[in-house]
């Protein structure tokens, strides 16, 4: 069964270092997205992507963060200069059309010292 | 009114009790709903979809009242493997984004 695939699984970095976490989605679908759920809150939409673009974004989604899908099958997220804050599971998420459900990947655990 | 709101949990329940969940969402024009089950520190994963006025899969039921902007899920006959936390999952009309309640706890207890 198609899945969605997320790397690194858990990742620990530096207060003011960059990340970049990866993502592939289900390969026929076409609008991809990433949530984030700070431990033992809700899951909170950052942004989705559609048609090689940010179709929306959140009041989290600020300047730190950026997307990209630079080959066609990858979709990072980069957090330019981390926070403590940041700390969190980040979710990838991809769906075959507007309607329907979102298929998850198995989350990148970020840690910020 | 919050976008999605949810029952406050956690449930502690017996197994084989029955337990219903309700969940509010604030935009009238939402046209499919989902429930989503997730386990501790994993990905949320699609339990029950909602267009119509519901949906019923074994145990599990869920029903759509648009007239009040809630939809419930009902559990019957709870197993101990149902320990979860259950998330209602409105798609933004007109947008792009699905927004997620808090979610509810559920422990179904031996």
């Amino acid at each position: 069964e198609p899945e969605v695939t997320q790397t690194p699984s858990h990742q620990v970095t530096q207060m003011g270092q960059e990340v970049i976490l990866r993502c592939v989605p289900i390969s026929n679908h076409l609008y991809f997205y990433w949530y984030r759920q700070i431990l033992g809150q809700k899951v909170e939409f950052l942004v989705s992507f559609y048609n090689n673009e940010i179709s929306e974004k959140s009041e989290i989604f600020d300047d730190q963060f950026s997307v990209e899908r630079p080959d066609g099958s990858n979709f990072t997220l980069k957090i330019r200069s981390t926070k403590l804050e940041d700390s969190a599971m980040y979710f990838c998420a991809s769906k075959p059309g507007y309607t329907g459900e979102l298929f998850f990947g198995e989350g990148s655990r970020l840690t910020v010292l | 009114r919050k976008e999605v709101e949810q029952d406050p949990g956690p449930f502690n329940v017996p197994e084989g009790a029955t337990v219903a969940f309700n969940c509010t969402y604030s935009n009238s024009a939402s046209q499919s709903f989902f429930w989503y089950r997730q386990d501790c520190r994993k990905e949320p994963k699609l339990l029950m979809s909602v267009y119509s006025s519901g949906n019923e899969d074994g145990r599990f039921t869920a029903q759509l009242n648009r007239a009040s902007q809630y939809i419930s899920l009902l559990i019957r006959d709870s197993k101990l493997s149902d320990s979860a936390t259950y998330l209602c999952v409105v798609p933004h009309t007109g947008g792009f984004k699905t927004i997620f309640g808090a979610g509810t706890r559920l422990f179904v207890k031996a």
